[in-house]
């Protein structure tokens, strides 16, 4: 398997605060992506990272916020979270375009 | 808006039968690939068709290509109970550094 590791894989947190999902990876891949994953939605892209600082938005990148200051970690920003926000949370890796991702087993992020 | 449309939204068949799922996009692309997602869990790269390919096989799946009609198929032949699970087609498309994927087809094999 891939080496990739998103933190927290669970989390519960209120309207109004800020909230940061970590993706980790060791295997030096160029891409990383964040996803958010919705009943009737599919996967839509929030943000996505193409090297260090290089980072770009998705389709839904409205509410949240990327970093990504070194090749291994890539971090998604909740700002302020709002209901609306409450999804499941996937980090994807790959090497290059063209060839397949690898996914991290997700992030379950509910805001009351 | 999304770059892939999955068709249909759900299929249940019987186990042995054959599944096709349909994937439609917008714009050119550079490729098309297939995931899998086991419910709950992080999704799996199944197979990988460029744009000048019109077929290609992987054990028992096949994938067409066809980009006049900007539409790609997935079928599964003789299906299993463990092959349950949503299928993803994801397309990065030409001018974009990005993987964007559809809603997905969701298959249940009934045994």
């Amino acid at each position: 398997d891939a080496g990739i590791t998103q933190s927290p894989r669970h989390k519960v947190t209120e309207t109004g605060t800020p909230v940061t999902l970590r993706c980790h990876q060791t295997e030096n891949h160029r891409y990383m992506y964040w996803y958010r994953q919705d009943p009737g939605h599919g996967l839509r892209l929030i943000h996505y990272s193409y090297g260090v600082k290089d980072t770009d938005k998705g389709e839904v990148s409205d509410g949240y916020s990327v970093s990504r200051s070194k090749t291994e970690d890539f971090l998604l920003t909740l700002e302020s979270a709002t209901s609306s926000q409450t999804s499941v949370y996937f980090c994807a890796i790959s090497e290059s375009m063209g060839i397949e991702a690898f996914f991290g087993q997700g992030t379950r992020l509910t805001v009351v | 808006s999304q770059q892939g449309e999955e068709d249909p939204q759900a299929l249940s068949i019987q186990e042995g039968e054959n599944a096709t799922m349909n994937c439609s996009y917008k714009t050119s692309i550079n490729n098309l690939q297939w995931y899998r997602q086991n419910s709950g869990r992080g999704l799996v790269h199944l197979i990988l068709i460029r744009s000048n390919e019109r077929e290609k096989h992987s054990g028992r799946l096949r994938v067409t290509l066809d980009t006049s009609k900007k539409s790609s198929s997935l079928l599964i032949t003789a299906s299993r109970a463990a092959d349950t699970a949503s299928y993803f087609c994801a397309t990065d498309f030409q001018g974009a550094q990005k993987l964007v994927f559809g809603q997905g087809t969701r298959l249940t094999i009934n045994p």
